[in-house]
């Protein structure tokens, strides 16, 4: 059973780092065609992509949001850390880990999201 | 930057089949993928690799591309299929959402 859960503060002041961990279960990160990739949904908003890590250590990155952006992943622990940095206001959402397939180079899908995690950044 | 547009919003009759589109450039030539939300509840996949419907999800739905334009078929509508609609496809390493198609079933 494939499972993932967001963890990290529900509360946030302007220009700090967020950290939020994602842990999961049920597949490993080493398997080929594997990923986890970090989405986030300001309220009443559609969803915007993050970032992913792959199964060989291959990370991406949102365009417009790569400089404050970092995502690892701790392999003992079946963990993927995702940092963003310089918090604002308009960085309020629900922030949610996935399983990503990818079976080819441009093809890849969501089959397994977290709970969600709402993070407010407010001073 | 790539972008994919998505009808605000759709109404159907029970039992009726409902129509929702996703226009993008070349978008008939990309992977496209779609998810369903309720409120309070995180996404789910219900079409991926633009036709490929995951084993839980129902035959009603449907997937299909051609052109510019990719559209989710849901046979059948019924109440519990009312819910946002996301489309989501890949252009350079970066995957774009649509803004989402409110269906809603009446």
């Amino acid at each position: 059973q494939v499972t993932l859960r967001e963890s990290g503060p529900a509360l946030i002041k302007p220009r700090q780092t967020l950290t939020l961990t994602c842990s999961f279960s049920g597949f490993s990160l080493r398997t080929n065609g594997l990923c986890v990739t970090w989405i986030r949904q300001p309220p009443g908003k559609a969803p915007e992509w993050l970032a992913r890590i792959d199964w060989d250590d291959a990370k991406y990155y949102n365009t417009s949001l790569k400089t404050r952006l970092s995502i690892s992943e701790d392999t003992s622990n079946s963990q993927v850390v995702l940092t963003m940095a310089n918090m604002d206001t308009v960085d309020t959402a629900t922030y949610y880990c996935a399983r990503t397939t990818r079976p080819g180079p441009a093809a890849a899908y969501f089959d397994y999201w977290g709970q969600g995690i709402l993070v407010t950044v407010s001073s | 930057s790539y972008e994919l547009t998505q009808t605000p919003s759709v109404s159907v009759s029970p039992g009726q089949t409902a129509s929702i589109t996703c226009s993008g450039t070349k978008l008939g030539d990309k992977s496209v993928s779609w998810y369903h939300q309720t409120p309070g509840q995180s996404p789910v996949l219900v079409i991926y690799e633009t036709f490929r419907r995951p084993s839980a999800i129902p035959a009603r739905f449907s997937g299909s591309s051609s052109g510019n334009t990719a559209t989710l078929t849901i046979s059948g509508t019924q109440a519990l299929d009312e819910a946002d609609f996301y489309c989501q496809a890949w252009d350079n390493d970066n995957a774009i959402f649509g803004g989402g198609t409110k269906l809603t079933v009446l």
